[in-house]
């Protein structure tokens, strides 16, 4: 079983729809739970982050992270064509980097 | 404040060839990690260094070594390339060892004929 599990996608949803992407983990250290964005060519960037369970807004973003079930949700409100990108869940348990999802991809059709 | 830079931006070796790959962490950061990204496997954690000692190793063959420099400058290395090694190499460097945001660079590309 891998560490992180992510819906590949690709998933294309119209301009103002509401996306959600999501990914499970199976490691109960986990404690850090990280979103990155990774535009076309592009190194992925950090688009935020929590801290073990609950949800954590941030503009149109929303995180969200259920510990029992090990579920992390990423929501994006109101997406706009500057949101297509591939996202990267990767949970951490704070003593290391290791794990990644392996990314959705995202295409936000104007 | 400059980013992580990485060279060469794309190579295209051989099978049988080895390739070196540079990065120049962010002015102040001591970690620097290096992954491995394909469209199947997604991004793949190599290792990660900082003051110039390995911490954590991905599991990779030994062909995949890397080191790091007094000035927290990176390299890695691939020899004997295989087919399978084509893709898209990151580098990324962070304040403090294997915690916080990691802030990569544009990767090195790499294909394998």
């Amino acid at each position: 079983q891998k560490e992180v599990e992510q819906d590949p996608g690709p998933l294309s949803v119209p301009e103002g729809a509401i996306v959600s992407l999501n990914c499970t983990y199976s490691n109960s250290a986990f404690q850090y739970f990280m979103w990155y964005r990774q535009y076309s060519r592009k190194g992925p960037e950090l688009l935020m982050y929590t801290y073990s369970s609950g949800n954590k807004e941030d503009g149109r973003f929303t995180a969200q992270v259920d510990k029992s079930s090990k579920y992390i949700s990423l929501f994006i409100r109101d997406s706009q064509p500057s949101d297509s990108a591939t996202y990267l869940c990767a949970p951490q348990t704070g003593a290391n980097n290791l794990f990644f999802g392996t990314g959705t991809r995202l295409t936000v059709i104007p | 404040k400059a980013g992580v830079t990485q060279t060469p931006r794309y190579l295209i070796k051989t099978r049988g060839q080895q390739v070196t790959l540079s990065c120049s962490p962010i002015s102040g950061h001591r970690s620097v990690s290096w992954y491995q990204q394909t469209p199947g496997q997604g991004l793949q954690f190599l290792f990660e260094y900082f003051s110039e000692t390995q911490r954590n190793k991905g599991n990779f063959p030994g062909r995949f070594s890397g080191r790091q420099f007094s000035n927290s400058r990176s390299e890695m290395n691939v020899s004997t390339l295989e087919l399978g090694d084509s893709a898209l190499y990151l580098c990324a460097s962070s304040l403090e060892a294997a915690a916080g945001e990691l802030f990569f660079g544009e990767g090195s590309r790499l294909t394998v004929l």
